[in-house]
């Protein structure tokens, strides 16, 4: 599985946009990029997945260059409801497969 | 739907004692997944079913673990006996087959402390 490098945190006001990129150097052909949002004392949520160029929905934009070594969550115009940690995994194609997550960005929103 | 749902959300035992977390998957949903997630390891993969048949166990942290899916709504975590370290947050999750993309709905969680 790809390794994946994201920052620790991120700190933010309400109604900016926020990036949060993410590093996988050696990702794979068949690696697909996928996001999930984590409040306190919940399970994490699935946010985005996408395998290159843009993904665009009703949360979240994830922008993937050509080589796919990174990928960026944009999180457009944030409130205190967006602070959570957000985690970066490569996962191998679809299946039926369990998910490895790294540390994640813990991400505070600020008034 | 309901979501996943997963039983107690708040366990407090004491060492030796033997605990057992439940979960019922969304209905339809072909793989069941458990994690556990603590500040030090963060999320990790105990064991992974599908069609109710552990795939992947290699997460189970030794033999005091155990894991049952007896039928397709139904999944037991069993920690006998539990020690201090097993103090975590415990999630399943369940995903359907026919989906293209790798999206797992987690349930809320139960929370375990282990005196």
């Amino acid at each position: 599985l790809a390794k994946t490098t994201q920052p620790i945190s991120m700190d933010s006001y309400e109604g900016q946009e926020v990036n949060i990129t993410c590093s996988h150097n050696n990702i794979a052909t068949n690696d697909y990029i996928t996001w999930y949002q984590q409040f306190p004392s919940q399970g994490p949520r699935f946010i985005i997945q996408g395998y290159k160029t843009k993904v665009t929905n009703e949360v979240a934009s994830l922008f993937i260059p050509a080589d796919r070594k990174s990928s960026t969550l944009s999180l457009p115009r944030v409130s205190l409801s967006d602070t959570a940690v957000y985690y970066c995994l490569v996962q191998r194609d679809t299946g039926r497969r369990a998910l490895t997550f790294g540390s994640g960005t813990r991400l505070q929103v600020q008034p | 739907d309901a979501g996943v749902i997963q039983s107690p959300r708040h366990e407090v035992t004491e060492m030796g004692q033997e605990v057992t977390l439940r979960c019922k998957p969304i209905s339809g949903h072909n793989s069941l997944f458990w994690y556990r997630q603590t500040m030090m390891r963060g999320l990790e993969l105990l064991i992974y079913f599908n069609n109710n048949v552990p795939i992947d166990d290699s997460g189970m942290p030794e033999d005091r673990f155990s894991a049952k899916m007896p039928n397709a709504s139904f999944s037991t975590l069993k920690i006998q006996p539990s020690e201090p370290r097993d103090s975590a947050v415990y999630f399943c999750a369940s995903r359907p087959d026919r989906d293209l993309v790798e999206t797992q709905y987690f349930g809320p969680g139960t929370r375990l402390l282990v005196l």
